[in-house]
């Protein structure tokens, strides 16, 4: 079943933020946001993930609103080796939990 | 270098002949996943293995069979029952089912013909 809800396609220019948004209205307090991208053939790499207060790391920021229906995946220099399709996922943190929907995706392209 | 690993990359079939997808992964991790993707869609769950000499259904196991005698071995098997096997298959692996960051192989993209 999907969970979120994510535009097909994006453009970003080179060198500006990129914000990818998700909605996930029906998310209940032990699911966790991921994020994954997948560059065109290859296997998905794993980005950032989240419960409630904002995260960031090497790769990404990810911001998640206060009620927690919707986030949006900062990618805060976009190069072209960001175009990929992003996926965000929601599950639980919990052992049996193993299933990563991972729906259509955004796909980004980042233009020169 | 630890890794996950995926062979062949391209590997073609007649119809009606089973076909053994390799998966390799030097990480110690406990969990290894089976995924299939077919164009312009997301991945759907073959099967998952938690555990040595032991694995789950996933979503679509109908058609395909898996092993896992090793901690780092888990090859999936293509069999004949399986109506649209060519797609693109992805291996994945993580620490255990309570940690969720999965690492992928390259991916193995079967053809058959």
């Amino acid at each position: 079943d999907a969970k979120t809800t994510q535009p097909p396609s994006m453009d970003c220019a080179e060198g500006r933020a990129a914000n990818l948004p998700c909605n996930h209205s029906t998310i209940s307090g032990n699911e966790y946001v991921y994020w994954y991208r997948q560059i065109h053939s290859q296997g998905p790499q794993y980005i950032i993930h989240g419960l409630k207060n904002n995260e960031t790391n090497e790769m990404a920021s990810l911001i998640i609103t206060e009620d927690r229906k919707s986030s949006t995946l900062i990618l805060p220099h976009a190069t072209l080796r960001d175009t990929a399709v992003y996926y965000c996922i929601v599950r639980p943190d919990q052992t049996g939990a193993n299933n990563l929907f991972f729906g259509t995706g955004t796909r980004l392209t980042v233009i020169p | 270098d630890g890794g996950i690993t995926q062979s062949p990359k391209y590997l073609f079939r007649k119809e009606g002949q089973n076909v053994t997808l390799s998966c390799e992964q030097n990480l110690n991790h406990d969990a290894m996943y089976w995924y299939r993707q077919d164009p312009g869609q997301g991945l759907r769950l073959i099967y998952y293995s938690q555990i040595v000499n032991d694995f789950q259904k996933g979503d679509i196991a109908e058609g395909y069979s898996v092993s896992r005698e090793k901690k780092e071995s888990f090859p999936l098997t293509v069999t004949s029952a399986q109506k649209n096997p060519t797609a693109f298959y992805l291996c994945a692996s993580s620490l255990g089912d309570a940690y969720n960051e999965q690492f992928f192989g390259p991916g193995t993209r079967l053809t058959v013909l």
